[in-house]
């Protein structure tokens, strides 16, 4: 069964533009998590969707947002770029939203100039 | 304010011997505690779990343990071998009510390095 899959694997952007990330939960997984990991500050939690729905939301600024398609894919945002946002961003799936298991694609690595 | 705390950045461990990873916690309403393990250049792996309702739970050479009046999980690796030289990461979950999502909070990792 494949793992978790994350376009692009790398990605340089400046400050000011946006950016959209892609993330291909395990097949008959619907729920998907991501997280941001900074050096010294571990995974950090952005938001969950289930069912094409935000089901929790960490704290984090507006300019970071996602969606979930029917087909279970996710997509993260960020809008207006800082370089303090340089990072890897992680994407998680599990069967179901209170399944404490996840499962976590190989990132995505974020550098803003 | 950091809810799960890894206070060492860092851990050398001679093949063989058993290395011991250390996470703290301070939010008593977690009951749901994970080990994951990663690897450069890619996500996290799933290792072990502990429920608050345990105290040990063993998996081959990983037992996990759990001390909930201290607030303290560890890790203990033995006999540790180089291939388990990653970064450890300790995660909490909080169910916060019925019907909503779980979410893991983790610390910010501990590098084991273990020597041949």
């Amino acid at each position: 069964k494949a793992g978790v899959t994350q376009t692009p694997r790398y990605l340089i952007k400046t400050r000011g533009q946006q950016v959209t990330l892609s993330c291909s939960p395990i097949s008959g997984h619907r729920s998907v998590s991501w997280y941001q990991q900074t050096p010294g500050q571990g995974l950090q939690f952005l938001f969950e969707y289930f069912s094409e729905t935000q089901r929790n939301k960490g704290n984090f600024p507006g300019r970071f947002s996602g969606r979930q398609f029917s087909n279970s894919r996710s997509e993260m945002n960020v809008s207006t770029l800082e370089l303090g946002d340089s990072a890897l961003y992680l994407c998680a799936s599990s069967l179901l939203p209170n399944t404490d298991t996840q499962y976590f694609g190989p990132g995505t690595r974020l550098t803003v100039l | 304010d950091q809810q799960v705390k890894q206070n060492s950045p860092s851990l050398s461990v001679q093949e063989g011997r058993i290395s011991i990873l250390n996470c703290d916690y301070t939010n008593s309403m977690f009951d749901y505690f994970l080990w994951y393990k990663k690897y450069p250049a890619e996500g996290p792996t799933f290792l072990i779990s502990i429920s608050s309702i345990k105290d040990k739970n063993e998996d081959g050479r990983f037992t996990v343990f759990l001390n909930k009046s201290a607030k303290h999980l560890s890790l203990h690796i033995v006999p540790s071998q180089p291939g388990d030289s990653a970064v450890y990461f300790c995660a909490a979950s909080l169910d916060f009510s019925s019907g909503s999502a779980r979410q893991l909070t983790f610390g910010s990792g501990t590098q084991l390095t273990v020597l041949p």
